[in-house]
Parts: C-alpha cells; structure tokens; sequence
C-alpha cells in the first residue's frame, strides 16, 4: 500500500461548489502539507501543519482552509470553488528532527473547476 | 525575487551526454537543499540531497552546492532516455521546503 494517499485521484467541478481532498499518510510522520502546481510554476504552498495543533498558512492560502483531523490526517477545502484554483494538488509528509529528512508526496488530485 | 530560480529551460541533451540544471536561493540562512524528479502527472520523486558545500555524487547523479554564491547544480552523466523529466529544486527553510518552478529535461535518443 502507498504511503501517502490522496482522494479524490480526479475530480471536476462547478463554480461556487464546496469541495475537499483527503490525505492520509501511514509513515508516521508529525508534518503534512498541501501545495498546488500550475504548468510552469512549479509547487506552491498552500498551508502546512506540524502536528495536530499547530496549523500555518503557506504562499497561497486565500480561498483554501484546512483540517488536521488526526497525525495521520490531513484535509484540504476549497470553500466556493473558482476555475483559476484548477491545478493538480499535492500532499507531502516530512519527519521532523532534522533539515535534510526527505518529504514524500502523494500521487496527487487532478481538480478542474468549471 | 523568488525564493528559489531555476534555469527555465526546456533542455535538450542527446543520449550520453551531462545534463547540467542550476538553481539560486535568496535566503542566506537555507539549511539543506534538495533535487526531485517529476515525471508528467506524476507526483516529485527524491534523487538526492545536500546541504554541505561541495559536491556529493550518487550514482550518475552529482550535486553540487556554493553557499557563499547561494547556489546549487545537478549535473546528470550519461543521461538516458529515461531521464527526460521535470527537475525541481528545493531549498529549506524553516523546515519546509520552497520549490523552484522546474527544468524540464528532454534526451535525445
């Protein structure tokens, strides 16, 4: 089984929908995050947690909120969704400790806003 | 100024040749600094990091990393077909990692 898990994988929508992406990770890791990516732009973050309590927006978080239900758990909202938040969405997970500990990403959501 | 640039590419290499990506950071304080491959739809992949100056090589893979420059490259030898993907790098800072917006890398068969 994958380590970090998305759902939906694809998922399109209409303006002004609420809508949420999932993400659970079984490595055991404290931090999770959430980045978008648009052609050319690389990965944008969008809001991180390093552990249930602690939540903090990233570069974009306008139009976003976010859920840490559990360590393992982490919930991405797209309040009223617009057709410029289409992108592919990504969650990461990332020990703490140490500066050169690895992140590791989910496969990702494809969202299209209509 | 974004946190961290890179070469915008794209970037044609033909088939055994070095492939030579580079990227720059603004943040003096940057702790670590790290490569991923991604390919099309797909989600970022490690291929190495580094955070001492100097090179550190892994495989046909080298990093190699100037602090007083604030620079860091990825040199790729022998590139094979297979190696044609998005390269991104990521630099940390405050313990989450900014991206730079990717080098896309094509080699040629």
């Amino acid at each position: 089984d994958a380590d970090v898990t998305q759902t939906p994988r694809n998922r399109i929508t209409k303006t002004g929908k609420r809508i949420m992406l999932e993400c659970s990770q079984t490595k055991g890791h404290d931090r999770m995050y959430w980045y978008r990516q648009d052609p050319g732009l690389g990965l944008q973050l969008i809001y991180y947690s390093f552990d249930v309590k602690d939540i903090n927006k990233g570069e974009i978080s306008d139009g976003y909120s976010v859920s840490r239900q559990a360590q393992a758990k982490f919930s991405l909202s797209l309040e009223s969704a617009i057709p410029n938040q289409t992108a592919l969405y990504f969650c990461a997970t990332r020990a703490g400790g140490a500066f050169d500990n690895e992140q590791f990403f989910g496969p990702g959501t494809r969202l299209t806003v209509l | 100024q974004k946190e961290v640039e890179q070469n915008s590419g794209p970037l044609s290499v033909p088939e055994g040749a070095i492939a030579s990506l580079n990227c720059t950071y603004s943040d003096r304080g940057s702790q670590s600094f790290f490569w991923y491959r991604q390919y099309s739809g797909k989600s970022p992949e490690l291929i190495m990091f580094i955070y001492s100056n100097g090179d550190k090589e892994d495989g046909r893979f080298t990093a190699q990393l100037n602090k007083a420059s604030q620079y860091v490259s990825l040199l790729i030898r022998d590139s094979q077909p297979s190696d044609s993907a998005t390269y991104l790098c990521a630099v940390v800072n405050d313990y989450k990692l900014s991206f730079g917006a990717g080098t896309t890398v094509t080699v040629r068969a």
